[in-house]
């Protein structure tokens, strides 16, 4: 039972460029959430898509934005990278928009300089 | 609004010590669930359990052990006879519908464990 699989592992990107991440759920989920993680710090909710619809977002800039395929994969982008958007991105898969428990990827390191 | 705390930014201890994180959230819904998770250095973050706001029984799973208390909005997480391999980073989170469920994550607490 493959779980959540995430790549890149790892990117280097410059300011003012745009990146695309990408994530497979664990098998039998349908739900795809994005999280952003600073060093140091907690995981911070990006959004989350379920039937190839944005259903929740935090509070993230428009230059983060989503996209969920037929097959429950998804793709994060964020254009126009900052220095601070330098951290690692989680992906995590769960069964529906409720209370399901989340299952996490490896996360991809993102450095912008 | 919802927020989770974990005060304790790091916990230094000796194998064989037990070890308690703290964890004390907020939230207005009368239905949520918390979570703990593990995040060793690989950066994976590991599920270890689950809890509802309707289920207060403490849970043990081995060496683990959680204090659900409804009273004073705690859920604590208590590592017995700690291993080196218990050297992570723990996050308690904090999920609840207000219109769809997103996670809330604490700033997470960094356990060493030495030999």
């Amino acid at each position: 039972d493959a779980g959540v699989t995430q790549s890149p592992t790892h990117l280097i990107k410059t300011r003012g460029q745009q990146v695309t991440l990408r994530c497979s759920p664990k098998s039998g989920h349908d739900t795809v959430s994005w999280y952003q993680q600073a060093l140091g710090q907690g995981p911070q909710f990006i959004f989350q898509y379920y039937e190839e619809e944005e259903r929740q977002r935090g509070n993230f800039p428009d230059r983060f934005s989503g996209h969920q395929f037929p097959n429950y994969s998804s793709e994060l982008n964020v254009n126009a990278l900052l220095l601070g958007d330098s951290a690692l991105y989680l992906c995590a898969s769960s069964w529906g928009t409720s209370s399901e428990t989340q299952y996490f990827g490896p996360g991809t390191r993102l450095l912008v300089l | 609004a919802q927020k989770v705390t974990q005060a304790q930014t790091e916990i230094s201890v000796v194998e064989k010590e037990d070890v308690t994180l703290d964890c004390v959230y907020e939230t207005r819904d009368t239905t949520y669930y918390l979570f703990w998770y593990k995040q060793p250095p690989s950066g994976e973050l590991v599920f270890l359990i689950r809890r509802n706001s309707f289920d207060e029984q403490n849970e043990i799973s081995g060496r683990y052990s959680w204090n659900f208390q409804k009273s004073t909005s705690s859920f604590n997480f208590t590592i017995t006879a700690s291993q080196v391999v218990d050297s992570a980073v723990y996050f308690c989170a904090l999920s609840a519908d207000n219109g769809g469920f997103k996670t809330i994550f604490g700033a997470g607490t960094r356990l060493f464990v030495k030999a």
